[in-house]
Order: C-alpha cells, then structure tokens, then sequence
C-alpha cells in the first residue's frame, strides 16, 4: 500500500527537543519532506532530505534518514510554543507527486 | 507562497446540489493539485494537472471532476454534494522544473460542510 505513518500526537514542554516520525513506503523516493501546518492555515514546506544523505541540519531543526528501515524523523531543538502546529511527512512518487502521512499534531506547554 | 488563493473559503451546502471550489496561482506554475485534508488520513489527492487541459485522478477522485481552461485557474467540481464530502480542500501548485526538490506550496484551504 502506499501509507505513510505517523504518531499522531506529541507533547513536549517548551524548550525541550521535540522528535517526530514518520515510516514511509518507497524505497525509491527520491526526497522527503516535512511540511509544518498551523491552524486555520495550508501547509508550507519545513525541510526536505534527498534519499542519499542520512541527515540534515537547519537551524533548529535535524532530520534523519534510515533508508534500510524506511524511517524519517524530524528534531526541533528548544521546542518554542510557535512551533505547536501538525507536522507532516511526504515521499515522492515520480516527480510530480506526494504521498503524505496522516500527520503529527505538536503540543508545546510552558 | 506562490501567491495561491482559493475560493470560498467557507461553504455550507445540501445534500445532491453542484459544488465548485476555484484555485487561482500568479507564479504560472505548470502542475495544479487538489487535496482533501480529513482527521487520521492526512492529505489525500483527489485529482491533479499538468497543464492546461491535461488532468489525472488522484487516489480518491471519485465524486469529484476538475478543469483547467487556463495555467492560472483549477477547478474543483462536486456534481452531487454528500455529506461524506464535507471535509476541508487544499489546492497546491508546483513549478515543474527540471529540479526535482520543486516543492508544493498550498493555498490557505476551503472548508466545504455538505449538511
């Protein structure tokens, strides 16, 4: 099938790392992604990773790959309350295509 | 953003009548999609486009068509409204270039009750 999963909930207290992942499908995807998604509002990309790396660093945020397990996660270090928001993750299918997880909705408490 | 803006941005509808939600982009980006967002299924396409008048279904495309007359406009129609179509719809757009981390940027959504 083509599931993408995620946890669907996270609470973390302010100023805390925040870890969230995601087990995608397609071995052959090319990039993933993380879209971060605040209420009311569409989604905007986060960071993405290309299927050769096993990490990437973007300010606060690190994401890793294990490509042999198929398991994508997102670090957000020093967890703020802006960042209280559903995440989500996608893998490519072809290149015109996303396949998106259920989605993980991050609580952050002072 | 890639300057997407969606209309309505609320509907509230009844059960058989027609419904069409509109996607307008400024950045002439080739692909055009639309997404239905519900509660424990994340984003789901319904159908999408990679050009003027060449479309594609998505996985849950049934109940719903879709037009595109012009690179800037995509239309989603619901000939029949149900109840089990209330949900809440995203447009995005990609460029289409040659660089494949083109990512999708999304329009600020329609939240469409079919009572």
């Amino acid at each position: 099938g083509e599931d993408v999963e995620q946890s669907l909930f996270l609470s973390v207290r302010e100023g805390d790392s925040s870890v969230i992942n995601c087990t995608y499908t397609d071995s052959s995807s090319t990039y993933l992604y993380w879209y971060k998604q605040e209420p009311g509002a569409g989604l905007q990309l986060l960071t993405y990773i290309f299927s050769n790396m096993d990490m990437k660093q973007d300010q606060r945020l690190t994401v890793l790959l294990n490509k042999k397990d198929k398991h994508l996660s997102l670090r957000i270090a020093d967890t703020q309350t802006g960042d209280s928001a559903i995440y989500f993750c996608a893998e490519t299918l072809g290149t015109d295509k996303l396949i998106f997880g259920t989605g993980t909705r991050l609580q952050v408490f002072p | 953003d890639a300057g997407i803006t969606q209309s309505p941005r609320h509907k509230v509808t009844e059960t058989g009548t027609p419904v069409t939600l509109r996607c307008h982009q400024t950045e002439n980006h080739r692909y055009m999609y639309w997404y239905r967002q519900d509660p424990g299924h994340g984003l789901r396409l319904i159908h999408y486009s990679y050009g003027v008048k060449d479309t594609d279904k998505g996985e849950v495309s049934d109940g719903y068509s879709v037009s595109r007359s012009k690179t800037e406009d995509f239309l989603l129609t619901l000939e029949s409204a149900t109840s089990s179509q209330t949900s809440v719809y995203f447009c995005a757009t990609q460029g289409g270039g040659a660089d494949s981390t083109d990512t999708q940027y999304f329009g600020p959504g329609t939240r469409l009750t079919v009572l």
